[in-house]
């Protein structure tokens, strides 16, 4: 099975400022990557999959990079409306289909 | 637009069945294959559950291999999932999400909680 640990556990931004967060897997899993946002009390949302591509309607702030390994999710300028739990998920080796255990974006 | 609209959940005593079901719309249900992912009350999300397009490879999670058994019925858009044998540590929001891919989930329900306690 393979692990995605995501770094930090939580980010604490200002609107506006740029945000970074990291997913490691634990074997290669070339760019068989996604990136999920999750609100309170909603279904998380697809952004970002195999690893680069911007979802339908994901807006142009949130890109995502990596492969093999090493995986980051960029969020350019914080927008209110993104403070959220983000999570990494893999296609690469399945099943399971597993995910990281989330980043908290909160507002600094 | 694409819909996946979850039910069924509800509190179970340990040890009992239930079903919740997903009725889609707003695409080509036969040609798409379906995941159950569930999310534990303040934690993670875990995957559950796949069922292919046509319904010839089904997968299931270590946890739940033996007790659940994930179906669909092309004819009413519906996919199933089953759960015997539920035990407290199955309590969690159910969500229903498309494959996209062989793996990635691009549309998600509301989910549905299923509680198991006595």
């Amino acid at each position: 099975e393979i692990v995605l640990t995501q770094s930090p556990a939580t980010l604490s931004v200002s609107p506006g400022e740029r945000a970074t967060l990291s997913c490691r897997a634990s074997q290669s899993i070339n760019n068989y990557l996604a990136w999920y946002q999750q609100k309170p009390g909603q279904a998380p949302r697809l952004l970002i999959y195999d690893a680069s591509n911007r979802a339908t309607g994901i807006p142009a702030r949130f890109s995502g990079s990596g492969s093999g390994t090493d995986f980051t999710l960029t969020i350019s300028s914080l927008e209110p409306e993104d403070f959220a739990v983000y999570y990494c998920q893999q296609r690469s080796n399945w099943p399971p289909w597993t995910f990281g255990q989330g980043t908290k974006v909160e507002i600094k | 637009q694409v819909q996946l609209v979850e039910s069924g959940g509800g509190v179970v005593q340990p040890g009992r069945s239930l079903t919740v079901s997903c009725v889609v719309s707003g695409l080509t249900f036969s040609g798409s294959g379906f995941h159950w992912v569930r999310q534990a009350p303040g934690k993670g999300l875990e995957w559950v559950a796949v069922i292919w397009y046509d319904g010839s490879n089904k997968y299931y999670a270590d946890s739940v291999k033996g007790r659940f058994t994930i179906s669909r019925d092309n004819s009413k858009n519906t996919v199933y999932l089953q759960m015997n044998s539920l035990r407290v540590e199955d309590t969690a929001v159910y969500y229903c999400t498309k494959d996209r891919a062989l793996g990635h989930f691009d549309y998600w329900g509301q989910g549905t909680l299923v509680t198991v306690s006595s």
